[in-house]
């Protein structure tokens, strides 16, 4: 079974800067994707960013960005020029081709930004 | 405009009583999950379905139920054999291939009276 690690509980970062949240995950499968949502205090989990395990290149939209480093197993997400609207909870999720490719997701990393 | 509903948006459950989540979503998507989130949690699979009526069981599919007679519709039945329900739970759709990313509704709040 594959699974998420989120490491950071909790992190906070000041308005305009540059902050990252790490994630790792395992798997035997050679081809998958991984994911960043977003759960802002509303609850609604909205897509931030995706990476498809073949693509060398990172994945990069706007202001957020992913460190894929594929040996490593690891999937950071970088926010850069942070803005108070990105406070969320962020979840990491992992698809594979096995059951109906639905997301395997880490616990999440709650992220403040303040002013 | 397209999307997901989720109803209700709070839901109370009296002990031994089955209550039924409502999922509809207007995207024609062929695939439908469950999740159910925990504070402190991750999100985890309770039912998935690929197609109508076509369903299987997730990693926490106990005291749990779900039916796929129609595509825009994935009802999930949390059953008195669910001994801890109190949870938010999220239905969400997609496409069915592997690239897609899911879309999520804005979920239900399940709490036990």
């Amino acid at each position: 079974a594959q699974t998420v690690t989120q490491s950071q509980p909790e992190m906070s970062v000041q308005e305009a800067e540059t902050v990252t949240l790490s994630c790792t995950y395992d798997t035997s499968e050679n081809n998958y994707y991984l994911f960043w949502y977003k759960q802002p205090p509303s609850r609604q989990m909205i897509l931030v960013i995706r990476q498809e395990a073949y693509k060398q290149q990172n994945a990069t939209e706007n202001r957020f960005s992913v460190n894929f480093q594929k040996a490593a197993k690891s999937f950071s997400l970088k926010i850069s020029d942070s803005q108070l609207g990105d406070t969320a909870m962020y979840f990491c999720a992992f698809m594979n081709s096995n059951s109906g490719y639905a997301l395997n997701f880490g616990k999440g990393t709650s992220l403040l930004v303040t002013p | 405009d397209g999307g997901i509903t989720q109803s209700p948006k709070y839901l109370f459950r009296k002990e031994g009583q089955n209550v039924t989540l409502s999922c509809e979503q207007n995207l024609n998507h062929d695939a439908m999950y469950w999740y159910r989130q925990d504070p402190g949690q991750g999100l985890r699979l309770i039912y998935y379905s690929q197609i109508v009526n076509d369903f299987q069981k997730g990693d926490i599919a106990e005291g749990y139920s779900v039916s796929r007679e129609k595509k825009e519709s994935f009802p999930l039945t949390v059953t008195s054999a669910q001994k801890n329900p109190t949870a938010f739970y999220l239905c969400a759709s997609s496409i069915g291939l592997f690239n897609q990313p899911q879309h999520f509704g804005d979920g239900t709040r399940l709490s036990i009276l």
